[in-house]
């Protein structure tokens, strides 16, 4: 079956827009997840749902970032008012049931903020 | 604060060999342990997982031990060859049920 999809796969923006990520888990899967890779950096966590609800958002690294799910299944991630820091790979995963499986990732979307 | 820690960051050798990548995290209260691969380009691909109660996981040429009371993975990989060059990620699953990562180890399997 598919895996995990992202869209856009790449994004350039101009400072001070806004921008939205989008997130298909595998179908079934109720978690999912969001990280982001920023240019030499390793992966920082943001934020994970189980079904619809995000019971942690600590990983946000801004109030400029949300996230939401609807019907269990697409995902988006929207930050407004860009910054050149936003810059960076932002990942995706879905796992099938609790956070402790395994977890399946897209192929990200790049993000380059001018 | 949980923190991980992979060394070394790169690594090259010949394709053959048999080598060990190291992982090391700074608090032993987590779920489990994951080794990802990384491919240029694409997107993480989950290797094995290892549950805080398990000590190894073996897949084909890949295996992974866990210590956690010591905060210790490896993963070894037999007999390496050209397609396992690659970065590697290790990453916990903390009691926040937050992935934290490390920062990889960059493999390079020379033909």
């Amino acid at each position: 079956g598919a895996g995990v999809s992202q869209s856009p796969s790449n994004k350039v923006t101009e400072k001070g827009k806004d921008v939205e990520l989008r997130c298909d888990p595998i179908s079934g899967h109720t978690a999912l997840y969001w990280y982001r890779q920023s240019l030499g950096q390793g992966l920082e966590f943001l934020i994970y749902f189980q079904g619809n609800s995000a019971p942690d958002k600590s990983g946000l690294p801004s109030d400029r970032f949300s996230a939401e799910r609807t019907g269990g299944s697409v995902s988006t991630l929207t930050i407004q008012r860009t910054q050149q820091e936003d810059s960076a790979v932002y990942l995706c995963a879905s796992s099938p049931g609790t956070v402790q499986e395994t977890q399946y990732f897209g192929p990200g979307t790049r993000l380059l903020v001018l | 604060k949980q923190e991980v820690t992979q060394i070394p960051a790169a690594l090259s050798v010949p394709e053959g060999e048999n080598l060990v990548l190291n992982c090391s995290f700074t608090d032993s209260a987590i779920y489990n342990l994951q080794w990802f691969r990384q491919d240029p380009g694409k997107g993480l691909t989950s290797l094995l997982l290892i549950q805080s109660s398990q000590r190894e996981q073996t897949s084909g040429r890949l295996n992974a031990s866990l210590d956690k009371s010591s905060g210790r993975s490896t993963l070894y990989i037999a007999a390496s060859q050209p397609g396992d060059s690659a970065t590697y990620l290790c990453a916990v699953l903390d009691s926040n049920y937050q992935l934290i990562w490390g920062a990889g180890t960059k493999l390079i399997i020379k033909p």
